[in-house]
């Protein structure tokens, strides 16, 4: 089936990591994502992974893929107030069009 | 701004009334998909078309939902006879490529059904 899970709130401090966790149950998703989406804003893609990766680090992002698993992480290094949005994680399917499926996503806040 | 457009931003409409709105894709973007995301949750995917062929819709999407994009550019959603139910934000989405892998997202329409 096509779901994907991940925790609903994470709360850190400014200058601290933030780890964003996330699971997938299909095993055929060719690329997994994260998208920000901030209040009244659309969805932004901040970064992908293909799914014969294990990790890919993009500045202050990394994320982890645990194919084994099915479990995908997001890791942003010295959180900022700005980081505070809601994540999502995504999968995309082989399925020809790329149909993406999304978590619920999670509510970052960060305390200054 | 991602050059993904969409018209109206915002909807209200009375229960039973139809409504449509419209997505203008980036020019050369070949596939174009519509979402719809309720609060607190993220996009359930709706329905996509390559160029204009509509190759693949959820069970979401009833059959007072219709979309189309005739000539492969822009495209509408059109919602028939309106329940509250279907009050949310339709987001529509495109790209281009056999890869595909980066989907750039329209502001989207808050659709409130009274």
């Amino acid at each position: 089936g096509e779901d994907v899970e991940q925790s609903l709130f994470l709360s850190v401090r400014e200058g601290d990591s933030s780890v964003i966790n996330c699971t997938y149950t299909d095993s055929s998703s060719t690329y997994l994502y994260w998208y920000k989406q901030e209040p009244g804003a659309g969805l932004q893609l901040l970064t992908y992974i293909f799914s014969n990766m294990d990790m890919k680090q993009d500045q202050r992002l990394t994320v982890l893929l645990n194919k084994k698993d099915k479990h995908l992480s997001l890791r942003i290094a010295d959180t900022q107030t700005g980081d505070s949005a809601i994540y999502f994680c995504a999968e995309s399917l082989n399925t020809g069009g790329f149909k993406t499926i999304f978590g619920a996503g999670t509510r970052l806040f960060v305390k200054a | 701004d991602t050059g993904v457009s969409q018209d109206p931003r915002h909807k209200i409409t009375k229960r039973g009334q139809n409504v449509t709105f419209r997505c203008d894709p980036i020019s050369e973007h070949n596939r174009l998909y519509w979402y719809r995301q309720t609060l607190g949750q993220g996009p359930e995917f709706l329905t996509y078309f390559q160029n204009e062929a509509q190759l693949e819709k959820s069970r979401l999407l009833s059959d007072r939902f219709s979309a189309e994009r005739p000539k492969g550019s822009f495209s509408t959603l059109e919602i028939q006879r309106t329940e509250q139910g279907d009050s949310a934000m339709y987001l529509c989405a495109t790209n281009v490529g056999l890869a595909g892998y980066e989907q750039y997202f329209g502001p989207g329409t808050r659709l409130t059904v009274t």
